[in-house]
């Protein structure tokens, strides 16, 4: 069965500084899908950002990047010139690519910006 | 930006009733999902719905869970006798293509008393 790990409870950081959350997860699959989510107290689930496990190249939305290290599996979210708006919960998910079977999700980081 | 919408976005319901929670996916998805989130811990797939039946389902979906989309726009999921753990937040999500990523409803929070 496949896992996904995000061993930060909670960060901080402050308003325009950048911050890394961290995400490793456990597969035996080759081929599949990583995402990061975005959870806001309003708890509506919003999509951050999204790999493709066949891709070297690390995916990029505009402040929002990853880096993911398959060999190591890891996929970490980095957040450049953090806004108060990027105050959430942010969850790590994986899925094999193909099959009907849903998301797994990590535990959840939750994201404090300091003004 | 297209929607996935749920209803209600809050239901308070007594322990062993039965309660039906709505979901419009958006309309040119095909595949149909419902999530639900126990408070303060992390989302859990329940189960998904491709070609107008269940294509997986995990544990939590046991013989009180079932989902149908009767009309072809609505998606529902209905709990038959509800039990106090049953309380969490359901989301709806839907997909059109695995890379795109799921496209999730605002949630319903049931409340069970």
């Amino acid at each position: 069965a496949q896992t996904v790990t995000q061993s930060q409870p909670e960060m901080s950081v402050q308003e325009a500084e950048t911050v890394t959350l961290s995400c490793t997860y456990d597969t035996s699959e080759s081929d599949y899908y990583l995402f990061w989510y975005k959870q806001p107290p309003s708890r509506q689930m919003i999509l951050v950002i999204r790999q493709e496990a066949y891709k070297q190249q690390n995916a990029t939305e505009n402040r929002f990047s990853v880096n993911f290290q398959k060999a190591a599996k890891s996929f970490s979210l980095k957040i450049s010139d953090s806004q108060l708006g990027d105050a959430a919960m942010y969850f790590c998910a994986y899925k094999i690519r193909g099959g009907a079977d849903g998301l797994t999700f990590g535990k959840g980081t939750h994201l404090i910006i300091q003004p | 930006e297209p929607e996935v919408t749920q209803t209600p976005s809050h239901q308070v319901t007594q322990m062993g009733q039965e309660v039906i929670l709505r979901c419009v996916p958006i309309s040119n998805h095909l595949y149909f999902y419902w999530y639900r989130q126990i408070l303060g811990q992390k989302v859990e797939f329940l189960v998904s719905f491709y070609n107008n039946e269940i294509s997986e389902k995990s544990e939590i979906f046991d013989d009180q869970f079932s989902v149908e989309r009767p009309d072809g726009s609505n998606f529902t999921l209905k709990i038959r006798s509800t039990k106090l753990e049953d309380s969490a937040m359901y989301f709806c999500a839907s997909l059109s293509e695995e890379l795109y990523g799921y496209t999730f409803g605002s949630g319903t929070r049931l409340t069970v008393v």
